[in-house]
């Protein structure tokens, strides 16, 4: 059964760090295309980015409102896909969800999401 | 970046009723589309993509239309556990680009 578990999301005050992690399993992901999304609360969806499999270059891409700020990395080892988010401010209050891109350009797996709140 | 724009923004409907939501791209994005179902307090879970394919087990109660441009998620019949709110989402360019949500709910 495919799993995403995404965990570290916490209460955070602004220009602080956090590092979020997404735990895989039930699938390849040594080969998977893995993306993070989050969504303020009660608002829509927004991309933040994703990152390639080793296979396809482990190419990085990033959304505009965070490219500099955060970073996305995978330990294929341990089937795991991080999101450091550094220099945090409250527009970045949102529930973090971690996504398998099932196939090329299908965002077919999400994981429950972890709630990262940012304020003072 | 590619915007989406969905309409309506929310919709009430009645339980059998017929329920259509639009997105519209501001650059042709080919059949690079999927629709999500989220419920309160849940991930958002993929309906459709490629524009027009179900995913393996969705009811097909729901339908996807369209290329290019415009598209269309159609619900045949009403059914109370279709209510929630329904995003689509563009993967032709990146950033990858999400509609802005059409809530539905029961009249």
């Amino acid at each position: 059964e495919v799993q995403l578990a995404e965990s570290g999301g916490d209460l955070i005050k602004p220009g602080e760090s956090l590092r979020l992690s997404c735990a895989a399993s039930g699938f390849s992901f040594r080969d998977a295309w893995m993306s993070w999304v989050r969504q303020a609360p009660g608002k829509g969806l927004e991309w933040v980015g994703r990152i390639k499999s080793k296979g396809g270059g482990e190419t990085r891409d990033y959304n505009t409102p965070v490219k500099g700020r955060f970073t996305i990395s995978r330990d294929d080892s341990t089937a795991t896909v991080y999101l450091q988010l550094n220099s945090l401010s409250a527009e970045d209050t949102a529930t973090y969800y971690c996504v398998w891109e099932t196939r090329v350009a299908v965002f077919g797996r999400w994981g429950r999401g972890t709630l990262v709140t940012v304020s003072s | 970046d590619i915007q989406m724009t969905q309409s309506p923004s929310s919709l009430s409907a009645s339980i059998g009723d017929r329920v259509t939501i639009t997105c519209q791209a501001t650059h042709d994005i080919g059949k690079f589309l999927n629709w999500f179902q989220q419920k309160p307090g849940k991930a958002p879970n993929l309906l459709i993509y490629d524009a027009s394919t179900l995913k393996t087990g969705v009811s097909p109660r729901f339908t996807g239309s369209g290329s290019g441009t415009d598209f269309t998620l159609t619900i045949s019949s009403l059914q109370p556990e279709d209510i929630a709110t329904y995003y689509c989402q563009q993967l032709h360019d990146l950033p990858f680009t999400f509609g802005g949500g059409t809530g539905v709910d029961l009249k």
